[in-house]
């Protein structure tokens, strides 16, 4: 596969439930992003990793925990989310340090619903 | 505070060339991208502006102009598959900031 790629595509959980996205670059990128894309809102940075090091969290809530095992790979779990917390959930990568925010590729999204 | 301003929808026909315009107000400047998302896909990149100036690729063109906080995307020869949100983005002094996007319509 290239590109970004994100599973599952589509999920719904119930506010008890406990669930991971998960994203994968095969670009060969040394940062990774996870953003929130809500309706009529602009998309809302929550977590950046460069070289599998945390170097940003936007006062996101804890039922959000980012994880990167390695510079291929992001995973946010999701446990006792909201309503408010249904949105898409895209995945970025970039080439060279997070923090020059240099042309990012996403992910096509998670569609998730918290009933 | 940090501002983008982008129009939330347009509507356009078929071969026309529609100007999609962007506003900012940001601590700092290091440059402005344009994205493409279609409905349910993921946002593809489309062009970079660092200098004053338009930059042409193909049937899209971006202009920046840093002085008066303002960018536009063109796009030429409109096709039924532009129909989809544009969104702009500002390279920060240490953050990228996003438009809540421009939603295209073309008709036929």
């Amino acid at each position: 596969e290239t590109g970004v790629t994100q599973t599952p595509r589509h999920l719904v959980m119930g506010m008890t439930n406990k669930k991971s996205l998960k994203c994968e670059q095969h670009l060969g990128h040394n940062a990774m992003y996870w953003y929130k894309q809500s309706a009529k809102k602009p998309l809302e940075l929550m977590f950046v990793y460069s070289l599998e090091e945390r170097v940003e969290n936007n006062s996101v809530p804890s039922r959000f925990s980012p994880e990167c095992p390695n510079s291929s790979h992001l995973f946010l779990h999701l446990h006792t989310l909201q309503p408010e917390d249904s949105a898409l959930y895209l995945c970025a990568s970039s080439q060279g340090r997070a923090g020059v925010w240099n042309t990012q590729y996403f992910g096509p999204g998670t569609r998730l619903t918290v009933l | 505070g940090q501002n983008i301003d982008q129009p939330t929808e347009m509507t356009a026909t078929e071969g026309a060339i529609v100007q999609i315009n962007c506003t900012y107000q940001t601590s700092g400047f290091n440059g402005l991208f344009w994205y493409q998302q279609h409905a349910g896909e993921a946002p593809t990149f489309l062009s970079y502006n660092v200098l004053d100036g338009l930059e042409e690729k193909g049937r899209f063109s971006s202009f920046l102009s840093r002085s008066k906080g303002y960018s536009y995307l063109l796009l030429k020869e409109l096709q039924m598959k532009d129909s989809a949100s544009y969104l702009c983005a500002v390279k920060g002094t240490d953050k990228l900031i996003f438009g809540t996007g421009t939603r295209l319509q073309v008709f036929p």
